[in-house]
């Protein structure tokens, strides 16, 4: 079975550009979440969908970051613009069952 | 809210060394525990996980108990080995979704 597939792996960016990240989960997983992790910390999660509709965005700064998954399939995370406390490493998971979600690699933003 | 906290690390063993990586959680109901780890250059997998009080979860001779009344869910193996180096996240998912609160993540070393 396929992981979660993300993409790119690496971005680096100057403050105030824009940049997306694309995310497609595991086939069949209705659930999508996106997480930041900043460096030495635990993941948070920005947002969660259930198919393609908005579960949980509260920790989603709304005013730089939105986030759609329009067929709910895959999804993209994009910031607009980019401060440089927006360095961090994405996280997308999906999950099927209550219990586990199934995280991709992730995609390290630098912001410079 | 829920919050996790984990001891902070590095933690630094020598092979077949005995580990506890402690994690205590506070949180409203009955909240769900898991233990997640993160390889170098991977991403995050679920380890084990215990779902009501006194449960033991385990897997890969890694086991953590379900501690109501101190509220806590340690981590123990018994043996470690080089191949366990690697981050540890505690997380707690409470029963109103499947929102995953994380602890900072604890980095072990096994040095041969």
């Amino acid at each position: 079975e396929a992981g979660v597939a993300q993409s790119p792996r690496y971005k680096i960016i100057e403050k105030r550009q824009s940049v997306a990240f694309w995310c497609n989960p595991i086939s069949g997983h209705a659930t999508l979440y996106w997480y930041q992790q900043i460096l030495g910390q635990g993941p948070k999660l920005l947002i969660q969908f259930q198919n393609n509709g908005v579960v949980d965005d509260s920790q989603l700064p709304k005013d730089r970051f939105s986030a759609e998954r329009l067929k709910g399939v895959d999804s993209t995370l994009k910031i607009q613009p980019a401060k440089l406390e927006d360095s961090a490493v994405y996280l997308c998971a999906s999950s099927l069952s209550l219990y586990e979600q199934y995280f991709g690699p992730g995609t390290r933003l630098t912001v410079t | 809210g829920n919050s996790v906290t984990q001891m902070e690390g590095p933690v630094t063993l020598s092979e077949e060394a005995f580990l506890t990586i402690n994690c205590t959680y506070t949180a409203t109901g009955y909240p769900s525990l898991f233990w997640y780890v993160q390889y170098p250059g991977e991403g995050l997998q679920l380890l084990l996980k215990a779902t009501k009080a006194d449960d033991k979860g385990s897997n890969k001779g890694f086991e953590a108990t379900y501690r109501k009344e101190t509220t806590s869910f340690h981590l123990e193996k018994g043996s470690v080995q080089v191949s366990d180096s690697a981050v540890y996240f505690c997380a707690l998912r409470d029963n109103a979704g499947n929102m995953l609160t994380f602890g900072g993540g604890t980095r072990l070393m096994v040095k041969p």
